[in-house]
């Protein structure tokens, strides 16, 4: 079954530019959407199909996808960004990667 | 607005049985595949199985498959999940989520119902 690898945790000072990765085998092949989840809340989706930002999310979240690794950057990261970030590609069936904490310090 | 309710979450001991029910709203349930995604707690979000909106295609997680079992009343706008042979290790947070195109990002999410199995 296809795997998705991401960093456990990353910190990231106030305002500087978090990336979180996701590696998998040919991930550039493949549509790699990212949610955010915040403790005790549904995860939200922040970017869908490699690098689409839903009308509502803001602008500082970006996203690439080449190779074996797909990267959701927040340029500027705030405190209200301070969540779990999970990215999720369909090879078969839905498959999501391990998650990411980010703490902004 | 889209609004997906779980209900059914319980306490159950190892070896029960349990229905989680999802409501939809807001939206055209029929036109939409369906799916359920479960979070132990302090752990990662894992995919645990799929309905297309006709209910021709299911799929499965195989940490479930042949003891769940999902189906869907697009007469009711409902979504369910039949747990049978519940164990420790399927005690989470149950989420029903579903994506505007098929195969592709989950766009909307439930605030998800706790199951608990323990004895």
């Amino acid at each position: 079954s296809y795997e998705l690898t991401q960093p456990f945790s990353l910190s990231v000072a106030l305002g500087q530019t978090a990336s979180i990765t996701c590696g998998g085998k040919n991930i550039g092949s493949k549509d790699v959407h990212w949610y955010q989840q915040k403790p005790g809340q549904a995860p939200i989706l922040v970017i869908y199909r490699d690098s689409n930002r839903p009308s509502d999310i803001p602008e500082r979240f970006s996203a690439s996808n080449s190779g074996n690794t797909a990267t959701l950057t927040i340029s500027g990261a705030q405190a209200a960004d301070e969540a779990d970030y999970y990215c999720q590609v369909w090879d078969s069936s839905t498959v999501f990667g391990g998650g990411t904490k980010l703490t902004v310090l | 607005d889209v609004q997906l309710v779980e209900s059914g979450g319980d306490l159950v001991k190892p070896g029960g049985s349990l229905r989680l029910s999802c409501a939809g709203s807001g939206f055209t349930f029929i036109s939409y595949s369906m799916n359920w995604v479960r979070q132990a707690p302090g752990k990662g979000l894992e995919w645990v199985s799929y309905i297309s909106s006709s209910s021709n295609t299911v799929l499965y997680a195989d940490s479930v498959k042949g003891r769940f079992t999902i189906s869907r009343d697009n007469a009711k706008s409902s979504l369910y999940l039949q747990m049978n042979s519940l164990r420790v290790e399927d005690t989470a947070v149950y989420y029903c989520a579903f994506g505007v195109a098929p195969a592709s990002s989950l766009d909307y999410w439930g605030q998800g119902v706790l199951v608990t199995v323990s004895s």
